[in-house]
């Protein structure tokens, strides 16, 4: 199975801070490499896919880069809005469609 | 409105049976593959197990070790989960998912969670 591992687990910013989180895979996954957002209680939701494609509706502050093993997911100014908890997933075609241990981004 | 909506979760004991339900609405959900991912109680996410739209290809994670079956009923626009021999360890938040319609999709409707809860 393709492991990710993300880091840090635990990011504590401010608002207006420019923040990064890196996922790596164990293997090379290609650009099949996806990012969502999870506040309590609630679902995950999806913010990125393919590594670096915008999903629709989400604000243009959030970016993903990357391929093959290496991947990351940046916050290019905090709003209060983005504490939440991150996760990546592989979607290659090698399941099962794993998923990071997560990162919660703490308000500091 | 493109919509999930989970049902049939609760509290059961070791060992028994659930069916939990998805229904589909706001799109063609027989042109869809669907997956299930658990959350246990402040854990991370786990992916759970996928169907194909014509329920050709199933694929379930290694650790159900067969105690869980996928299946879908594209006429009713509902996907199904069939939970037995369950454990202590299966008690989590299950969410329906489907992924974007091309090779490779990410997940970009979910439900909004039915919680399983096993316990004596």
């Amino acid at each position: 199975d393709i492991q990710l591992t993300q880091s840090p687990s635990f990011l504590s910013a401010s608002v207006g801070d420019r923040v990064t989180i890196t996922c790596r895979a164990s293997q090379g996954i290609s650009s099949y490499l996806a990012w969502y957002q999870q506040k309590p209680g609630k679902a995950p939701k999806l913010l990125i896919y393919a590594a670096s494609t915008l999903q629709s509706g989400v604000p243009s502050r959030f970016s993903g880069s990357g391929s093959g093993t290496e991947f990351t997911l940046t916050i290019s100014s905090l709003q209060p809005e983005d504490f939440a908890t991150y996760y990546c997933q592989q979607l290659n075609s090698y399941l099962p469609y794993t998923f990071g241990q997560g990162t919660k981004l703490e308000i500091k | 409105e493109v919509q999930l909506v989970e049902s049939g979760g609760g509290l059961v004991k070791p060992g028994g049976s659930l069916r939990l339900s998805c229904a589909a609405s706001g799109f063609t959900f027989s042109s869809y593959s669907m997956n299930w991912v658990r959350q246990a109680p402040g854990k991370g996410l786990e992916w759970v197990s996928s169907i194909s739209s014509s329920s050709s290809y199933i694929y379930y994670a290694d650790s159900l070790k067969g105690r869980f079956t996928i299946s879908r009923d594209n006429a009713k626009n509902s996907l199904y989960l069939q939970m037995n021999s369950l454990r202590a360890e299966d008690t989590a938040v299950y969410y329906c998912a489907r992924p974007q319609d091309f090779f490779g999709g990410a997940f970009d409707i979910w439900g909004q969670g039915t919680m399983v809860t096993v316990s004596s």
